[in-house]
Parts: C-alpha cells; structure tokens; sequence
C-alpha cells in the first residue's frame, strides 16, 4: 500500500513569508495530488491538487509542484497570512484507491 | 454551493453501547467514504462505498464497524459494540466518480466520546 511522510512536522513562519511544505509517497501507481487544510475542529478542505500529467499548479497565493521520478510533491504558500494557520495534509492516491493521508504539517503563520 | 452534513455532531456514548453516525453526501455523487481522525492524528480511511455495496475497506474496519444506504440520500456508519479507542471524529466524503480521479468533499464530522 501506500507510504506517505510529509515534512516538516510544524512549520513556524512570519506573516508574508513562504511556506513550502514536502510530501513523498511510495506507490509508482498513484497519479492524483490533492492537499488537504484542516482547521481546528474543521473538516478537511482541498485547496490545490496535481494530476500527475502536470509538472506544476498555482491558484494565487498556492502552488503545487510534482516530480514523479521522485516521488514527492510540495505545497507552496506565498506571501502568507494568519489565516493560513492550520494543518496542511497531502494525500496521494490512484484514483482507485482511498485517500492515504499523510501525518499532517502544522503551520503557524506569526503576525 | 452542495455540502457533504453529518449529524450529529457530537455523540457520546458508553462502552459497549451501539452508535449510528449518519452522513447525507452531495446529492449527484455515487461514491461515499468514512474517514476517522483520532484526535491530534491523521486521517485514516475506513470504508468505501459504491453501488450499494463495501468497494474497499481498511483493516481499522472489522466487525464491529457497517455500513448502510437505507434511503436515497443517507448513508450511515454502524459501530456495534463501541471501545474506548472507538473515540475520534469520523468524518463522511463524498465523489462524483472513482477511477476518474475526482475529488473527495467531506462533511463536517461527528466528534465520538466514548466513555
């Protein structure tokens, strides 16, 4: 089955900086990359996913770059805000499988 | 913009005790999900579900655990005997399709306490 480590564990950030948070998997066969934010005591929400016929995906302040020789894919925050304080999960799967989410990456972005 | 609802969202129980957590997915999707968190954890999958029947399930979901469509909009999750590691927040996702790589909405989950 899948293997999915994400890193770092928690990321501490002043507002404005750059996020960039880093998931590898094991599973050659997976080909969806969605990322996952999850507030306190909030559902998960995708803000950004990869398909794995793409190199790279921005959507304003997000982006999500693939390398599949690799096997990792990262989330990448710009210009961050106190808002974007959560924990961020990167689940890659087949399309055929569940969601395997990884551990889950803290963010806190300080004002 | 259609949501994935649970209800309800906070259930406590006793050891032992039976609970029915239900789930109402975004009308037009057929695949349906139960996901659990334990608190401070991950996301771990349970149950798929397509068809009127189980696609896949995870070895967390034996046989205390089932899964139900008893109508055409709800979707429930059955613990039969419930233990104290049983307490999480179980969380219901709905897709469109399966193999076509569409996204999974979930719901706002129910917080279980099991005591």
């Amino acid at each position: 089955g899948e293997n999915v480590e994400q890193h770092p564990s928690t990321l501490s950030v002043q507002e404005g900086d750059s996020a960039v948070i880093k998931c590898t998997y094991s599973d050659s066969a997976s080909n969806y990359f969605p990322w996952y934010k999850q507030e306190l005591g909030k559902r998960p929400q995708l803000i950004i996913d990869i398909r794995s016929n793409v190199g790279e995906k921005k959507d304003q302040r997000i982006a999500v770059t693939l390398n599949k020789t690799a096997k990792h894919f990262s989330l990448h925050i710009t210009e961050t805000q106190p808002e974007d304080s959560a924990v961020y999960f990167c689940a890659p799967n087949s399309g055929n499988t569940p969601l395997v989410f990884g551990k889950g990456t803290r963010l806190s972005v300080i004002a | 913009e259609p949501e994935v609802t649970q209800t309800p969202s906070h259930q406590v129980t006793q050891m032992g005790q039976e609970v029915i957590l239900r789930c109402v997915p975004i009308s037009n999707h057929l695949y349906f999900y139960w996901y659990r968190q334990i608190l401070g954890q991950k996301v771990e999958f349970l149950v798929s579900f397509y068809n009127n029947e189980i696609s896949e399930k995870s070895e967390i979901f034996d046989d205390q655990f089932s899964v139900e469509r008893p109508d055409g909009s709800n979707f429930t999750l059955k613990i039969r005997s419930t233990k104290l590691e049983d307490s999480a927040m179980y969380f219901c996702a709905s897709s469109q399709k399966w193999g076509n790589l569409y996204e999974q909405y979930f719901g706002p989950g129910t917080r279980l306490t099991v005591t």
